[in-house]
């Protein structure tokens, strides 16, 4: 059963205006959320974290934004540019053993039209 | 460049044959983690070490499954007897300490194509 669910397969969004992809969770044990942005052929890189005490994170032009009654979260990226295309996929960590691996959702990708 | 890189980066193999993948972590992280991504899915957490030790390995998908970080530095996952169902993305990363959050870098992965 998928714990970290991103049920938008694809998202297309014009160059310039707001980007939003959602995510969701099942396990209340999660701690840490971490947004991975991954290109064709090369593995999967950081964006931007958040930890379950926080509910809103900023970094330049990314925003994540955690609820965590609705055990959802939200990647804000404003403007959007060309190069934001790629697939985004959230991850969740559980802190009760200390940094454990990720937990990954199925991913989004994301297409910026000009 | 000072990335985490795999080796080989793209392995065919036939059924029933062993297979090892390497990764060298960034030289001053402790932490390393092997994932496997098959197709339409998010990577999947396969095991991890902090140094030469391996602190989870439950799940490891099948006895055939087994990885080593002997000095705590580059790592290999071993398949034995591959099977079809081996075919994915084996992505190896690493990390700087053992808080929570810290950033996980990955490298680009070694494709198995198992025939």
């Amino acid at each position: 059963d998928q714990q970290v669910k991103q049920n938008s397969p694809s998202l297309s969004v014009q160059e310039g205006r707001i980007s939003i992809l959602n995510c969701d969770y099942t396990n209340s044990m999660f701690d840490y959320f971490l947004w991975y942005k991954k290109y064709p052929a090369e593995g999967p890189t950081f964006l931007i974290s958040i930890s379950s005490i926080k509910d809103k994170n900023e970094d330049g032009r990314f925003t994540v934004f955690l609820n965590k009654s609705a055990k959802h979260l939200s990647l804000h990226i404003v403007p959007s540019q060309p190069g934001d295309s790629a697939v985004y996929f959230c991850a969740a960590q559980w802190g009760g053993g200390g940094a454990d691996g990720l937990t990954f959702g199925k991913g989004t990708h994301l297409i910026i039209q000009p | 460049d000072t990335g985490v890189s795999q080796d080989p980066r793209h392995k065919i193999t036939k059924r029933g044959q062993n297979v090892t993948f390497r990764c060298d972590p960034i030289s001053e992280h402790n932490r390393l983690y092997w994932y496997r991504q098959t197709l339409g899915q998010g990577p999947e957490f396969l095991t991890y070490f902090q140094n030469e030790a391996q602190l989870e390995k439950s799940r490891l998908l099948s006895d055939r499954f087994s990885a080593e970080r002997p000095k705590g530095s580059f790592s290999t996952l071993e398949i034995q007897r591959t099977e079809q169902g081996d075919s994915a993305m084996y992505l190896c990363a690493s990390s700087r300490g053992q808080d929570l959050g810290v950033e996980q870098y990955f490298g680009p992965g070694t494709r198995l194509t198992v025939t």
